[in-house]
């Protein structure tokens, strides 16, 4: 069974830092990885998505990597904004016939202006 | 237009009382799912369904059922409410490869 956790469980950073979040899986015969932000009591956007053939994906300010071997992605925020405020999800899926995510618990990250 | 609309946003209900939560998707994906978030334990499956005729449990399917009406319609009932059920609700739909959530449905079970 697959099991996400992410790490920490809350950021709290200056407006302007750099900052990177953690995921990690059990499963190392993941499909895909999405990374969601959601905002409070808002629903879920899906910022990146990395397939099992890939190593990274760019959006903007955003990077995501994936290393399967370790069991690991991270996020990367450049230069971060105020507006980056949110939780910041993290969902594995095993893919297949039984295509389903599983996720993190999430990272609450605070940019201080 | 959303590409997946749920409705009602926010219910207040009593313990006891049979509640439907309904979802409808424009993207014509096969691929539905509902979950649900509570604070702190992140979001986990209800039910999903492949296709109009396939219909699974996902990991906390106790004391709810839903009802695929149409490619695009996924709709999920509390049979009756318990206060524990008290939660945020999401609808989403996928193509395989992405999912695509809702904006959620707050409920509150009194």
């Amino acid at each position: 069974k697959q099991e996400v956790t992410q790490i920490p469980a809350a950021l709290s950073v200056p407006e302007g830092e750099n900052l990177v979040l953690n995921c990690s899986f059990t499963d190392s015969a993941i499909y895909n990885l999405q990374w969601f932000r959601q905002d409070p009591g808002k629903g879920l956007t899906s910022l990146l998505l990395i397939q099992s053939s890939q190593r990274e994906q760019t959006s903007g300010r955003l990077n995501a990597s994936l290393d399967k071997s370790s069991g690991r992605s991270t996020l990367y925020i450049a230069a971060s904004q105020p507006g980056d405020s949110a939780t910041y999800l993290c969902a594995g899926n095993s893919g297949g016939s039984n295509y389903k995510l599983t996720f993190g618990k999430g990272t609450l990250l605070t940019v201080n202006p | 237009d959303a590409d997946v609309t749920q409705t009602p946003r926010n219910r207040i209900t009593k313990t006891g009382k049979r509640i439907m939560l309904e979802c409808s998707q424009t993207k014509g994906h096969d691929r539905m799912y509902w979950y649900r978030q509570d604070p702190g334990l992140g979001l986990q499956l209800i039910y999903y369904s492949f296709d109009v005729k396939d219909i699974n449990k996902g990991e906390i399917s106790d004391g709810y059922s839903v009802s695929r009406q149409a490619q695009a319609k996924f709709s999920l009932s509390l049979e009756s409410a318990i206060p524990n059920q008290t939660a945020l609700y999401f609808c989403a739909t996928s193509d395989g490869v992405r999912e695509y959530f809702g904006p959620g449905t707050r409920l509150t079970v009194t």
